[in-house]
């Protein structure tokens, strides 16, 4: 099943703090959550294993509740280059090593 | 960082075409191989799974013989549009993950770009 990610889309001024959400509804192994350009491929940002992890690169951080099999990705102070469209994967307790991803969260950051 | 290397990045053909795309993992062993489906601003809709050395499973919806996938070594899997038609024009993104699972990200190839006239 697809995880459900929200908001759909932020608008946010430099600077400006954002939250992304992804909840799934079946038990999960790990948390995927990448950041896509217009026309490029996604790039990778952190991986959250079962165990309730939370990750941080830069300012742009993590957190994996495996209870409510949800996670956020924190993106504090925001830059111009935050922009894309962010797109959490699930991976199922399985471990069949697919990974299904959410329809995104379109981010647009103003000067 | 592991690199994946996708290739071509655009293809534009006349209908009836089939058209190869190669996903390869340059600097690491990919036991495992994906293939992504991208509509303009839509979600990655996986379309197959695919091990190396064995036959590739597929996705709920996806024809398995419109879309032949090989994955002949642990660095290279190819998937190939059969006679193309309009309706398969989209975005085609690889991706490969490495032995060691647990902490290993998916690695995303560059995208083809597929235009059928």
């Amino acid at each position: 099943q697809q995880p459900v990610q929200s908001p759909q889309a932020v608008i946010l001024r430099e600077g400006e703090d954002a939250v992304i959400n992804c909840s799934s509804s079946k038990a999960l192994y790990s948390v995927h959550w990448y950041r896509q350009k217009h026309g490029e491929a996604p790039v990778f940002l952190m991986i959250l294993l079962k165990g309730g992890e939370q990750k941080g690169h830069e300012k742009i951080s993590a957190s994996f509740n495996e209870k409510k099999q949800q996670s956020s990705l924190y993106l504090t102070a925001s830059q111009l280059s935050y922009s894309g469209t962010y797109f959490c994967g699930t991976e199922g307790e399985n471990r069949d090593d697919k990974i299904i991803f959410g329809k995104g969260t379109r981010l647009h950051i103003l000067p | 960082g592991a690199v994946v290397s996708q290739h071509p990045s655009w293809v534009i053909c006349k209908s009836g075409t089939s058209v190869k795309i190669e996903c390869r993992s340059l600097d690491f062993q990919a036991t495992t191989m994906f293939w992504y489906r991208q509509f303009p601003k839509q979600s990655l809709m996986l379309m197959a799974t695919s091990n190396e050395g064995s036959k590739a499973t597929y996705e709920q919806g996806v024809e398995k013989d419109k879309f032949l996938i090989n994955h002949a070594s642990l660095t290279l899997s190819t998937l190939t549009v059969t006679s193309a038609h309009p309706e398969d024009s989209s975005f085609y993104i690889c991706s490969a993950r490495g032995l060691d699972r647990p902490n290993q990200p998916q690695h995303f190839g560059d995208g083809t770009r597929l235009s059928i006239l």
